[in-house]
């Protein structure tokens, strides 16, 4: 089966930098990704790892280590509008095709 | 279509009813997922369509749950005799194949259909 670990909740400052992690167990790995909801809202695509390393998408950059089963999301230059719940999701393998499985989510918020 | 669409957005229901969810994906989307999210959760995962068929239905909670993807398109998901713990937003998303493509990787999800079961 496929799980994933992430902090519930985090706080930060308007402008500053936060980090939220998310570790995996899953068979057959294939990717990586982030989503954002905003409270009311769908699940919205941010950033996908398939390789280790960075991958940078404006404010948004996002980690991957395939030998820890770990990740993480940098949210640099924080926003008021970034207050929301962010969730890492794995792609892995399930009878023989590719689902996508999502953590409980990382409630962000962002304070003067 | 632009986005995946949902409907109905809102829907309640009495206990022990039949209700049905629809689907409609992005247009060349193969893959499609069913996901049910209560609040405060992660998108809890119900079942995968790759095409017209269910490559993984291991999420569905018990037989009173059903979904088909007759065409490869539009997908519909069936409850059957609802209960009250069955009240949650179901969300619908697609991508394009789930093989191997990165852009399986990159989920759209629909707006979600919110079931209130009285």
């Amino acid at each position: 089966g496929q799980s994933l670990e992430q902090p519930s909740e985090v706080t930060a400052v308007e402008g500053a930098i936060v980090q939220i992690n998310c570790t995996y167990q899953t068979s057959g790995f294939y990717g990586l990704s982030w989503y954002q909801q905003h409270d009311g809202g769908a699940p919205t695509f941010l950033s996908y790892n398939a390789l280790d390393g960075l991958e940078e998408t404006g404010r948004f950059s996002s980690f991957l280590s395939r030998s820890d089963s770990y990740g993480y999301l940098l949210l640099q230059e924080l926003q008021m509008k970034d207050s929301a719940s962010y969730f890492c999701a794995v792609r892995g393998l399930s009878g023989g095709y590719q689902k996508v499985t999502f953590g409980t989510g990382t409630k962000l918020q962002v304070i003067p | 279509g632009a986005g995946v669409s949902q409907t109905p957005s809102n829907k309640v229901t009495e206990k022990g009813k039949y209700v049905e969810l629809r689907c409609d994906p992005i247009s060349g989307h193969t893959a499609l997922y069913w996901y049910r999210q209560s609040l405060g959760q992660g998108p809890e995962f119900l079942i995968y369509f790759q095409g017209t068929g269910a490559a993984d239905d291991s999420g569905l909670p018990n037989d009173r749950f059903f979904a088909v993807r007759p065409e490869g398109s539009v997908s519909t998901l069936k409850i059957q005799r609802t209960e009250r713990g069955d009240s949650a937003v179901y969300l619908c998303a697609s991508s394009v194949s789930g093989r191997q493509s990165s852009g399986a990787n990159v989920l759209t999800f629909g707006a979600g259909s919110r079931l209130t079961v009285l």
